[in-house]
């Protein structure tokens, strides 16, 4: 079965930019989301299509996807966006997701 | 704007079943699809399934055939997740998504990302 290997954990200091990263055999074949999930509440949805932004997800939020890896990259990380991060692509109709990445805003 | 609102809390005992509702307004329920996912305690997210209503065909995660069923009541707007056979391990808050569907020019193929989530419904299995 298809699998997207995320870091456990990456840490960053507060205006500092951090990347997380998500691996997966040909994954720049395939589209990717991100959603961000906060203690205790339902995952948000901040990137889609790779690189798209939803309404209302600020413009530090970007991704890209090539080769094996995609990215999301938090420009100027604030406070708020400590939480856990996961990508998701689909594999022949099924759907995977990475296995999560704890943001740590230092 | 799209709503997902789901079942409450639900408490069962090892081996028999549960069935989670989603009830969705506000948005074009035939022409999406909609996607259970599930989280146990202190764990990442795991795609279970999902259906199309206007289709009424519904494919699962390797990891569930067999066990579970998703169905969809178009009258209603409501999507249904039915998990047999449960295990201490299927302790898990389930969420509901809808998949919005859009075309990519490029390639004249649909293309689905979870938008818009569910609260989550907690399932507690235990003797």
């Amino acid at each position: 079965s298809y699998e997207l290997t995320q870091p456990p954990s990456v840490s960053v200091s507060p205006g500092q930019t951090v990347i997380i990263t998500c691996s997966g055999d040909r994954l720049g074949d395939k589209y990717t989301c991100w959603f961000q999930q906060k203690p205790g509440q339902s995952p948000v949805l901040v990137i889609y299509q790779d690189s798209k932004r939803p309404s209302g997800i600020p413009e530090r939020f970007s991704g890209s996807n090539s080769g094996n890896t995609a990215t999301l990259t938090i420009s100027g990380t604030q406070a708020m966006d400590e939480a856990d991060y996961y990508c998701q692509a689909w594999d022949r109709s099924t759907g995977v997701f990475g296995s999560g990445t704890k943001v740590t805003v230092l | 704007q799209v709503q997902l609102v789901q079942s409450g809390a639900e408490v069962k005992k090892p081996g028999s079943s549960v069935k989670v509702s989603c009830k969705t307004s506000g948005g074009t329920f035939n022409s999406n699809t909609i996607s259970w996912v599930r989280q146990a305690p202190g764990q990442g997210l795991e795609w279970m399934g999902r259906i199309s209503p206007i289709l009424a065909i519904a494919n699962y995660a390797p990891n569930f055939q067999g066990r579970v069923t998703i169905t969809a009541d178009k009258s209603t707007t409501t999507a249904y997740m039915e998990l047999s056979s449960l295990r201490s391990e299927d302790t898990a808050v389930y969420y509901c998504t809808r998949d919005l569907r859009i075309l990519v020019p490029s390639t004249n193929n649909y293309y689905y990302y979870m938008d818009v989530w569910g609260k989550g419904t907690t399932v507690t299995v235990s003797s």
